[in-house]
């Protein structure tokens, strides 16, 4: 089955600076890649979301960037506000609709002001 | 966007007894629903998959007996833990896939369970 790594574990920042989330996935079938943000005792929001068919998306201050060959996406978060501070996850899976996600372990980041 | 409602948010038990988490999909059908359990500082990991019309499948390690899952509608999947312990003590989680082909994923509110 697929297997996600993330890290940093924890992350802490000077707001206004950018921060950087890395992860790989073992699948190479796996073909969507969410990154979500937690906050304590919530749901996880869907914050950017990128397909296999694209190397790199943005969404104003939140990028995330895919290398296939390499298994390996990251989250790049520029101009950090103290309303970024948060559990970041990465997620991995073939997208199927019968698939569930396998999550990374979680970034704590720490944005502070 | 689709909407998953899950239902109590939040509840305390007595070791011994049963709890039953509710997961509704208010604006969609979902034929599959997938079941999370996350421990406190911890990831999201996956118990089991529910499907409608048939049985779940859980994961390694993940007592069929002990987390029931019932799919009985296109709307509808129930979580029971039976005979709670406080190990079970939990933030359960469960997310449904708002399009046949797609497994961009919508999540309920979390349940945290606490057995005492």
């Amino acid at each position: 089955g697929e297997n996600v790594e993330q890290h940093p574990s924890t992350l802490s920042v000077q707001e206004g600076d950018s921060a950087v989330i890395k992860c790989t996935y073992s699948d190479s079938a796996s073909n969507y890649f969410p990154w979500y943000k937690q906050e304590l005792g919530k749901r996880p929001q869907l914050i950017i979301d990128i397909r296999s068919n694209v190397g790199e998306k943005k969404d104003q201050r939140i990028a995330v960037t895919l290398n296939k060959t390499a298994k390996h996406f990251s989250l790049h978060i520029t101009e950090t506000q103290p309303e970024d501070s948060a559990v970041y996850f990465c997620a991995a899976t073939l997208d199927t609709g019968r698939r569930a996600l396998t999550f990374g372990s979680g970034t704590r980041l720490q944005v502070q002001p | 966007g689709a909407v998953v409602s899950q239902h109590p948010s939040r509840v305390i038990c007595k070791s011994g007894t049963s709890v039953k988490i509710e997961c509704r999909s208010l604006d969609f059908q979902a034929t599959t629903m997938f079941w999370y359990r996350q421990f406190p500082k911890q990831s999201l990991m996956l118990m089991a998959t529910s499907n409608e019309g048939s049985k779940a499948t859980y994961e390694q390690g993940v007592e069929k007996d002990k987390f029931l899952i019932n799919h009985a509608s296109l709307t509808l999947s129930t979580l029971t833990v039976t005979s709670a312990h406080p190990e079970d003590s939990s933030f359960y989680i469960c997310s449904a896939p708002s399009r046949a082909l797609s497994t961009e994923a919508f999540f309920g509110q979390g349940t945290r369970l606490t057995v005492v």
